[in-house]
């Protein structure tokens, strides 16, 4: 069975980084596109971050372009997300999520159970 | 961009209701619209795919249609595990959630 276990998370004052990671088992990790989705306390899902099979194309949103960077190692079947200059507003749980489909049509059939950020002082 | 709204916010319901959720986009679009369940503290669980088709698990009593740019989830007979959130996807955006809690 698939699993994506995403470890990383942790307390960091404002302007700090962070790595996550997202440690993907039970198939192919290497064939599918993979997302990062975070969702702050007590509110709704937001994607943050996507990256294609083999790394060659990033994408992002804008409230986090330019300070994080998503990455994979296909070699070691992980995925992560380096974190720059973090604000209380990056507060959230962070999922991993694997990608099924191509163009604008595509559903996320895996989840890792999530890893928490907090940004505070 | 397209916009996409869900509706409603949260509802109440009991045991054996008939539940349906609604995502309405701002013009016709891709039929990949998704719906996801997720419960508290737990990661989402994809329920359907591309508007109407059940996950692999799901039980059956949770649908999925699509009439113009109006996409509806169905529960037709609402168990006691089913209370939790509900949200749709379209892309790179995911409607604002529906809490769905016991009456």
């Amino acid at each position: 069975e698939v699993q994506l276990v995403e470890s990383g998370g942790d307390l960091v004052q404002p302007g700090g980084s962070l790595r996550l990671s997202c440690a993907a088992s039970g198939d192919t990790f290497s064939v599918y596109a993979m997302h990062w989705v975070r969702q702050a306390p007590g509110k709704g899902l937001e994607y943050v971050s996507a990256i294609s099979r083999n790394g060659d194309y990033t994408y992002y949103a804008d409230s986090v372009k330019g300070r994080f960077i998503i990455s994979r190692d296909n070699s070691k079947n992980t995925l992560y997300l380096q974190m720059g200059s973090l604000r209380p507003d990056d507060t959230a749980v962070y999922y991993c999520a694997r990608k099924v489909g191509s163009g604008d049509s595509y559903y996320f059939d895996y989840w890792g159970q999530g890893t928490l950020v907090t940004v505070s002082s | 961009d397209i916009q996409m709204t869900q509706s409603p916010s949260s509802l109440s319901a009991s045991v054996g209701d008939r539940v349906t959720i609604t995502c309405r986009t701002s013009q016709i679009t891709s039929s990949y619209l998704n719906w996801y369940q997720q419960k508290a503290g737990k990661a989402p669980k994809l329920l359907i795919f591309a508007a109407s088709n059940l996950q692999s698990g799901v039980p059956s009593r949770f649908s999925g249609s699509v009439s113009g740019t109006d996409f509806t989830l169905t529960i037709s007979s609402l168990q006691p595990e089913d209370f939790a959130t509900y949200y749709c996807q379209l892309g790179l955006t995911f409607g604002r959630g529906t809490k769905v809690d016991i009456k």
